[in-house]
């Protein structure tokens, strides 16, 4: 079935510091959504992309749906300790009603 | 604004027993999405439904059924539970079905004792 592998699988930053993560699939996707988790709580949407290349903004977010539409990635500028949690990303194939969730990146950010 | 309300937060049931998990879209989105999200792991599509039918299916069990009502709330049942079950289970809506913008629920967190 489809696959979406992020990575880094873990990541820890300091305070201020930049990061960046990203999916990729051996499929191709016409829709990339970004969410991040909080322990016990439902996942949140921070981006949605629609096109090949498209490059969108949200805050300190910037996230870019790949040209070959097979990847995404999500880029956060001035990480500060809010931005813990766990990192997903999450696909929708032409023709399908679903979303493939990736395997996420957990974040932890150094005061 | 409104978001996804799913009902109940929490739910203990015991083996073999049965649960029914219920789902209200945000208003205007007549699509939604089921999903469980076991320990560490990401979540996993069961199923989804658009203007009341069936439209996609995941890896969900035969013990499992699903429906989409005339208000558009959903309701997933679940019978003959296992300890495996376990899990949080997520509800989404869209606005349109099939690469839209998907929102989520807070989740019920099922315990099978």
């Amino acid at each position: 079935g489809q696959q979406l592998n992020q990575s880094p699988q873990s990541m820890f930053i300091q305070e201020g510091e930049d990061v960046s993560m990203n999916c990729t699939s051996s499929s191709i996707f016409n829709t990339w959504l970004w969410y991040k988790q909080d322990p016990g709580e439902g996942p949140v949407l921070l981006i949605a992309l629609y096109k090949a290349g498209e490059l969108t903004s949200n805050g300190r977010l910037t996230a870019q749906f790949g040209i070959t539409r097979k990847d995404s990635f999500l880029n956060i500028s001035a990480s500060i300790p809010s931005d813990v949690g766990i990192y997903f990303c999450a696909g929708c194939t032409s023709g399908t009603y679903k979303y493939i969730f990736g395997t996420g990146t957990r974040l932890k950010v150094l005061a | 604004a409104a978001g996804v309300i799913q009902s109940p937060r929490h739910l203990i049931k015991e083996k073999r027993e049965t649960a029914t998990l219920k789902c209200y879209p945000i208003p205007r989105h007549d699509t939604v999405y089921w999903y469980q999200q076991g320990p560490g792991q990401d979540p996993q599509f069961l199923i989804s439904f658009y203007e009341k039918m069936q439209s996609d299916k995941g890896s969900i069990p035969d013990r499992f059924s699903a429906q989409q009502f005339s208000d558009y709330h959903s309701e997933l049942n679940m019978s003959s539970l296992e300890l495996g079950d376990s899990a949080l289970y997520f509800c989404a809506s869209s606005p349109t079905p099939g690469g839209d913008e998907a929102f989520f629920g807070q989740g019920t967190r099922l315990t099978v004792v």
